[in-house]
């Protein structure tokens, strides 16, 4: 299995602008999480799914942010409008039942 | 990552062996991992403890729990500059599936 992939690996956009990342969870995963990695805060979960429901988003920072998992092989991360703030690392990671979670490389966001 | 926490930095020399500390404070935390984070690159999973145990040894790695202190540590043996990255203690709490990790350690192997 080619891991979680990710896309784009980086990403630089203007500020107001839609941002929309991407993820591929492994094959027979039935978990996904997205976390976000920044100098001040580190690594925070933003939102996780279960057999492509969404369980936990109280990480998700405010209204902007929204994440949809349509399906058990694709996720998506939506930031719109995105502001400088939100630059960061966003990583996604996929788990199996009781198993560890693997992360995928991560897409580096710039908002200027 | 504010309940878990580390030390942000340790420098060794090749050869000698390092430990990483990590404290947590939910002590319903069922699995405790360590994971590795090179530049530009993913968090890769270096090990990983049940609660119920004290020590786990994976060739060059020792992790030893002390779960009265809610203390974690991560040994690694025989230390190379291939070892040179952040290394991440995270705890998964009971009944969550999500992991919280902490601050991560830049560990830097001189030769």
């Amino acid at each position: 299995d080619a891991g979680v992939i990710q896309s784009p690996r980086h990403e630089v956009t203007e500020m107001g602008q839609e941002v929309t990342l991407r993820c591929k969870p492994i094959s027979g995963h039935d978990y996904l999480f997205w976390y976000r990695q920044t100098m001040m805060r580190g690594l925070e979960l933003l939102i996780y799914f279960n057999n492509n429901v969404p369980i936990d988003d109280s990480g998700m920072p405010e209204d902007r942010f929204s994440a949809k998992m349509p399906n058990a092989s694709f996720s998506t991360l939506k930031i719109q409008p995105s502001e400088p703030r939100d630059s960061a690392v966003y990583f996604c990671a996929s788990s199996h039942r009781d198993t560890e979670a693997f992360f995928g490389q991560g897409t580096r966001l710039t908002v200027v | 990552g504010e309940d878990v926490e580390q030390s942000l930095f340790l420098s060794v020399r090749e050869g000698d062996s390092s430990v990483i500390n990590c404290t947590y404070t939910d002590s319903s935390s069922t699995y405790l991992y360590w994971y590795k984070q090179e530049p530009g690159a993913g968090l890769q999973l270096l090990t990983y403890i049940f609660s119920n145990m004290d020590m786990k040894q994976d060739q060059r790695l020792t992790v030893l729990l002390n779960k009265k202190d809610k203390h974690l540590s991560l040994r690694i043996a025989d230390t190379q500059t291939g070892d040179s990255a952040i290394y991440f203690c995270a705890e998964r709490r009971k009944g969550r599936r999500a992991l919280t990790f902490g601050s991560g350690t830049r560990l830097q192997v001189q030769p």
